[in-house]
């Protein structure tokens, strides 16, 4: 079955340290996002990525990082520079070209102390 | 005005009721639509697209589209405590594309 699979479900850092979230996808899709969700805040977008070796920024990258080697992966770095990580992170996959819905994995919640 | 904007609810209705979401939106936004379903603690998960004026109906699902008030809406026919999640809804934006949302309305289904 396709899908996206982001992977760990649960991570947890201590303050200072960075980490890597893993986003993978089968569908084919070109384009993949990242979104981080805050309880009230709604989804806001941290990176996004169209074709292989290309991304921009969204609304809140400062403090994050990702790369776009293959289409079936982007990973988001959450880097120590990020003032305050704890979240619930999303990864989002769509066909580019039309206005095609996002497909969601299932996140990653990460929790830093 | 928010460009995508929901009441946050709660949003109560009883067992086998018709619940009414409603999502309105700017003149920014443009007639592309999606309402997704999140439980708590989970992803969103896509319910409806619509793309073009009037209803569109997938089950117990019915998504209306008004261009000329610039509302979009869900109606979800005999209500199950299981659709006891928060909507959102989302729209495209601007010459990039860019996908706006709402900030969601939770809906509580009481048996």
């Amino acid at each position: 079955d396709g899908g996206i699979t982001q992977s760990p479900k649960y991570l947890f850092r201590k303050e200072g340290q960075n980490v890597t979230l893993s986003c993978e996808q089968n569908l084919n899709h070109d384009a993949m996002y990242w979104y981080r969700q805050d309880p009230g805040q709604g989804l806001r977008l941290i990176y996004y990525s169209q074709i292989v070796n290309d991304f921009q920024k969204g609304d809140i990258a400062e403090g994050y990082s990702v790369s776009r080697e293959k289409k079936e992966s982007f990973p988001l770095t959450v880097t120590s520079a990020q003032k305050n990580p704890t979240a619930f992170y999303l990864c989002a996959s769509k066909m580019v070209g039309i206005d095609s819905p996002l497909h969601f994995g299932n996140g990653t919640r990460l929790t830093v102390t | 005005q928010k460009e995508v904007e929901q009441n946050s609810g709660p949003l109560s209705v009883p067992e086998g009721a018709i619940a009414s979401l409603n999502c309105t939106y700017s003149d920014r936004v443009s007639q592309s639509f999606f309402w997704y379903r999140q439980y708590s603690g989970k992803s969103p998960e896509l319910i409806m697209s619509i793309y073009s004026n009037g209803d569109k109906e997938d089950g117990r699902f019915t998504a209306q589209l008004n261009k000329a008030s610039q509302y979009v809406s869900l109606l979800i026919r005999d209500s199950q405590p299981s659709d006891s999640a928060t909507y959102l809804c989302a729209g495209y934006a601007g010459n990039n594309r860019k996908l706006i949302w709402g900030l969601g309305t939770s809906l509580a289904v009481n048996p």
